[in-house]
């Protein structure tokens, strides 16, 4: 059964806070992704890999940097948490193009930053 | 900019009824069409792709029309485990990346 898995459903941070979220995927597969989703907004992408050590900024990657040392593994970090960082994260992940596009989503993590 | 537009309802329908939504797409160039589902506090999950020739699967059922730029969703025989948000999703050429609409939400009641 195909299982993407987010280090922590919920988290509290300070302003100026580093901020690690962490995603793990047991597919084997190459792509993985980040994004944020806020009412209103709906989901954003924040920065994506297609490969270890490999990374793409996405639609909104301005106070976030990404890490990539492992297949399965995908990090987001907030270097300087801000108020407006406070979201629900969400972790995906993918087959290449020339297998599959439908994207496996992890359950959030659920950010607020006080 | 590429944009996905949708009526953020809600729909309130009653169980047993059909109901569709709508959606346009903003980037001519767009390659691949989706619909997911999300439920409340979850993850959304692929519900189906849509193909030019239309496609359905049980009680759903996708359309696209290129010219207009425009993919709809349609739900028929509705059931209570049906209240969700769907989301319009295109993907574009090159990268798979993902655009999502911001999403419609249902409500079927009893």
């Amino acid at each position: 059964d195909v299982k993407v898995t987010q280090s922590s459903r919920y988290l509290v941070k300070r302003t100026g806070e580093k901020v690690f979220l962490e995603c793990v995927q047991d597919m084997d597969h190459e792509n993985m992704f980040w994004y944020r989703q806020d009412p209103g907004l709906g989901l954003r992408l924040i920065y994506f890999s297609y490969d270890v050590k490999m990374k793409e900024k996405g639609d909104i990657p301005e106070g976030y940097s990404v890490s990539r040392e492992k297949k399965e593994r995908f990090s987001l970090i907030l270097e300087s948490a801000s108020t407006n960082q406070t979201s629900m994260y969400l972790c995906a992940s993918s087959f290449p193009p020339n297998n599959s596009y439908e994207q496996y989503f992890g359950p959030g993590t659920r950010l607020t930053v006080t | 900019r590429k944009e996905v537009e949708q009526d953020p309802g809600p729909f309130n329908v009653p169980e047993g009824a059909t109901v569709a939504f709508n959606c346009t797409y903003s980037n001519s160039a767009s390659q691949s069409f989706f619909w997911y589902r999300q439920d409340c506090r979850k993850e959304p999950k692929l519900l189906m792709s849509v193909y030019s020739s239309g496609n359905e699967d049980g009680r759903f059922t996708a359309q696209l029309n290129r010219a207009s730029q425009y993919i709809s969703l349609l739900i028929r025989d509705s059931k209570l485990s049906d209240s969700a948000t769907y989301l319009c999703v295109v993907m574009d050429s090159g990268y798979s990346t993902l655009t999502f609409g911001k999403g419609t939400m249902l409500l079927v009641s009893p």
